[in-house]
Order: structure tokens, then C-alpha cells, then sequence
């Protein structure tokens, strides 16, 4: 398995601004993922991290809103920037620790409020 | 485009119960299909998952089937448990959609003492 904590756990936030999670995995990971779970839906990817490039966006989701990073294989930052209301979900960050098998573990969570 | 179904909505139960939860897949090309579990306000802890060549997973109480050719998968949870009250989510990868996973929009299961 995998230990993920994120930070904050949770953020009230004010319209225009931006926040940057952070999730920190216990020991090297092959992949780290970034999703979000909308009140009352299910949970949609927005991007894969990559160590050391750009991350790699879904359908819907841009860099500039968006900004990842991974600057190693333990750690990585989703920033929610010029943020709206409509942006008010939970943020998740998940890994992938063995290719062959392809368990993913998520992390706790962060959940964020815009006012 | 992989569309993932979960049927039903909400189960409520007794405690002590045997009860299946569905999902349903609309391509059959996924690489494999993973359980989660989800308690209010947490993240996701992943009980089984299944490879695409295999039939079924267990672990304690919760067995996972997979019919990949019929794009379904249940979950059976035995003897059910107060503490087995959450959302349970089932998520399919697809063969050549990297490590992304496709959700469910999730059961909703309460178990009552």
C-alpha cells in the first residue's frame, strides 16, 4: 500500500484567489494523479504528474487554472488558481506505486470552499 | 468513451445481511477494475482489485466478480456490518488509457444495527 497525506484538509477561500495543495507520499511512487469529486458526483481526473515535465491534462482541465508539479517521486502540487465558486469540490491525490499490478491509493482528500 | 454505471443508488440494509452491489462497464477493453470505498468527508480506500484476466478477488468478507465480455462486475459483502456504512465506488481502467481511471457515480450503503 501506500501512505498519502495532503495538505490543507480543508480551506475556505475567497473568489480570485488561488490555492496549492500538497501531497506527500511515505516512499517513491511510479505515478501520482490529481482528481476532483464535486459535491454529490463521482471522482474525474484532471491530470497526471510527471517527475520532472509538464503534467499531462484531461479533456476540460488547462494548465493555466491548473498549474502541477512533481519534483521528485515522493511529491506533488495541484495550485486551483483565479478561483470560483463553481470550483468548490474535494481534491485528491492518488498514486500508483507497482506498474504491473496497478493498485491505486488515494489520499485523504482536501476538501475547498469558494465564497 | 467507457462509461461506468452503479446500480443502485442507495442500499440500506439490516445488519448481519448478504448483499451485491452491480457496476456496469460499456467498453469491454479495460485493463482491470478496482473497488473503493469512501466514508464521508474522506478520501478512498481501495479494497480489491481485479485484473481483466482474472474472475474474482476476496478478501475477508468482500468478494469482487468481474464478466469483462458482459462488462459487469458485483461486489458481495457477507454478513454485513454497521461499520461497512459508506460509498462504495467501482472504477475501470481502460487497456490503452494509461493508468486513468474511469468512476462510477458510486452506491451509497447503510447498514443498520
Amino acid at each position: 500500500s501506500a501512505v498519502i497525506s495532503q495538505k490543507p484538509s480543508r480551506d475556505i477561500c475567497q473568489r480570485g484567489t488561488s490555492l496549492t495543495i500538497q501531497c506527500q507520499v511515505d516512499s517513491q511512487v511510479t505515478m501520482m494523479f490529481w482528481y476532483r469529486q464535486q459535491p454529490g458526483q463521482s471522482l474525474t481526473l484532471i491530470a497526471t504528474a510527471n517527475q520532472g515535465s509538464e503534467a499531462t491534462y484531461e479533456s476540460g482541465f488547462v494548465i493555466d487554472k491548473f498549474p502541477i508539479s512533481r519534483p521528485n517521486l515522493t511529491f506533488s502540487t495541484l495550485t486551483v488558481s483565479n478561483m470560483s465558486p463553481e470550483d468548490s469540490s474535494i481534491y485528491l491525490c492518488s498514486v500508483v506505486r507497482d506498474r504491473v499490478q496497478e493498485t491505486q491509493y488515494f489520499g485523504p482528500g482536501t476538501r475547498l470552499l469558494v465564497l | 468513451k467507457q462509461e461506468v454505471t452503479q446500480i443502485p443508488a442507495a442500499l440500506s440494509v439490516p445488519e448481519g445481511e448478504n448483499l451485491v452491489l452491480n457496476c456496469s462497464f460499456t467498453d469491454s477493453a479495460i485493463y482491470n477494475l478496482q473497488w473503493f470505498r469512501q466514508d464521508p468527508g474522506k478520501g478512498l480506500t481501495s479494497l480489491l482489485l481485479i485484473q481483466s484476466s482474472q474472475r474474482e478477488q476476496t478478501s475477508g468478507r468482500l468478494n469482487a466478480s468481474l464478466d469483462k465480455s458482459s462488462g459487469r462486475s458485483t461486489l458481495y459483502i457477507a454478513a454485513s456490518q454497521p461499520g461497512d456504512s459508506a460509498t462504495y465506488l467501482c472504477a475501470v481502467r481502460h487497456e490503452t488509457s494509461g493508468s486513468r481511471l474511469t468512476f462510477g457515480e458510486g452506491t451509497q450503503l447503510t447498514v443498520n444495527p
